[in-house]
């Protein structure tokens, strides 16, 4: 079996500070584990995943995340938050035996000028 | 640069019409996912095709709705007959199963309403 949490419904930052959103998991064996973005009225949109090797995975538009297997946590965060950021964002998960992703409840990230 | 399309958009019918969506994706990937987004439930799982064989259907309503992939470079989601209840956006997504870690390439969905 195969969960996702996100447990904010939404984030608030303001522009030019850092931003986290946040993302545990429940996977049986090694997770897979992605991050993606929505912004309104489009599909989502691949933003970055840990497979394996360096915790710290880097993806686009600058932001990275950091997978950590004690806390079963991958949570998404960037330096500095910009206006564009602003969206919904979903953590999704596969274990190794699985072809199918399980999809957090998404988290929408509002960033304030 | 290679995209999934969705035809059509939008759609609004009339309860107990039956509604199309058509779904072209990526030339070369061999994985088609078809959910649903509502506010209420997110984001749901419909079905999942791999080499245009269903593997998964389990969260489509199967007295209405049925998918299917004609052919490689086209897949379908029906819904006979629509009820309001089916209002949703239906995203269509494919990937290259086989490499670890899939990424999933969605299209940019069609937001149907059924009055």
């Amino acid at each position: 079996a195969q969960s996702v949490a996100q447990p904010e419904d939404q984030v608030n930052v303001a522009e030019g500070n850092p931003l986290t959103v946040k993302c545990t998991y429940s996977v049986s064996g090694n997770p897979y584990l992605f991050w993606y973005v929505q912004y309104p009225n489009r599909g989502l949109q691949f933003l970055l995943k840990y497979i394996t090797g360096d915790n710290l995975v880097k993806g686009s538009y600058g932001f990275e995340a950091e997978f950590n297997k004690s806390q079963t946590s991958f949570h998404l965060k960037k330096p500095s938050a910009l206006v564009s950021d602003s969206a919904l964002y979903f953590c999704a998960v596969k274990s190794g035996g699985s072809y199918i992703p399980t999809f957090g409840r998404g988290t929408s990230l509002i960033v304030h000028p | 640069d290679a995209r999934v399309t969705q035809t059509p958009r939008h759609k609004v019918t009339e309860m107990g019409q039956e509604v199309t969506m058509r779904c072209q994706p990526i030339l070369g990937h061999n994985t088609v996912f078809w959910y649903r987004q509502t506010m209420m439930q997110g984001l749901e799982l419909l079905a999942y095709f791999r080499n245009r064989a269903p593997l998964d259907d389990s969260g489509m309503p199967k007295d209405r709705f049925s998918a299917e992939m004609p052919d490689a470079t086209l897949a379908t989601l029906k819904i006979q007959p629509s009820e309001p209840r089916d209002s949703a956006v239906y995203f269509c997504a494919s990937g290259e199963q086989g490499a670890p870690g899939e990424t999933q390439y969605f299209g940019p969905g069609t937001r149907l309403l059924v009055l």
